[in-house]
């Protein structure tokens, strides 16, 4: 299976000050046919399901405002939050869908 | 609009079969470039992908799990199903179910998850 995982645990940033989460695959996630990156990112808020924020690496979900960037290839990728605000707080994952089965992360809290 | 609605019992007896439904509304479940999965969340902790039917029919498992799950779907009803037999506290968790899209991202429309706890 792909191992997914995630840094840091938790993080702690101001309102307006930029969120940095890092996410790592192995083995990786590049599918060289198309030249896409089978990585997706979603963000979680208590009580409800995940929302996908990020897929193809980099691609933003329609609605999804643009402070939310995804970058990355291969085996490490990073979603950038570039000016937080109160309503970005919740545990962040990343996900493989390189091959079944999928797997995530195990999260990222972020906090203000 | 995709909506997806997760049903079934709120309680299982270990050692029995937890039985769900996916309900899908604003699409079909046999067509188009999709494939319709389940997805679970133990409390606090992350999350566990279980497997997927897609629009043509075929089913992909997640190996862990993979003598124990069945993924079924009923086109008439436009409904998915997940069985998951011989069940134990470790199964205990919200249980999701969301679309993939073929060419596009895995999970972009989730039902809003049923809570399943295995208890006597």
């Amino acid at each position: 299976d792909f191992v997914v995982t995630q840094s840091p645990d938790s993080l702690a940033v101001s309102l307006g000050e930029r969120a940095t989460i890092n996410c790592k695959s192995s083995p990786g996630v590049l599918y060289d046919s198309n030249n896409k990156n089978y990585l997706a990112w979603y963000q979680q808020k208590p009580g409800q399901p995940p929302k996908l924020l990020i897929y193809w690496a980099s691609t933003r979900e329609s609605g999804v405002p643009d402070r939310f960037s995804g970058s990355g290839s291969g085996t490490d990728f990073t979603l950038t939050i570039s000016s937080l605000q109160a309503e970005d707080v919740a545990v962040y994952y990343c996900q493989q869908y390189y091959s079944i089965p999928f797997t995530f992360g195990p999260g990222t809290k972020v906090d203000i | 609009q995709v909506q997806l609605q997760e049903s079934g019992p709120g309680q299982v007896k270990p050692s029995q079969t937890l039985s769900l439904t996916c309900t899908v509304s604003g699409g079909s479940i046999s067509s188009g470039d999709y494939y319709w999965n389940w997805i679970r969340q133990p409390a606090g902790k992350g999350l566990e992908w279980l497997g997927r039917i897609y629009s043509s029919g075929s089913i992909g498992y997640n190996p862990s799990l993979r003598s124990r799950v069945t993924i079924s779907r009923d086109t008439s009803k436009n409904q998915f199903s997940l069985n998951l037999n011989s069940v134990t506290a470790a199964d205990t968790a919200v249980y999701y179910c969301a679309r993939g899209n073929t060419y596009g991202p895995p999970h972009d429309y989730w039902g809003q998850g049923t809570l399943v706890t295995v208890s006597s």
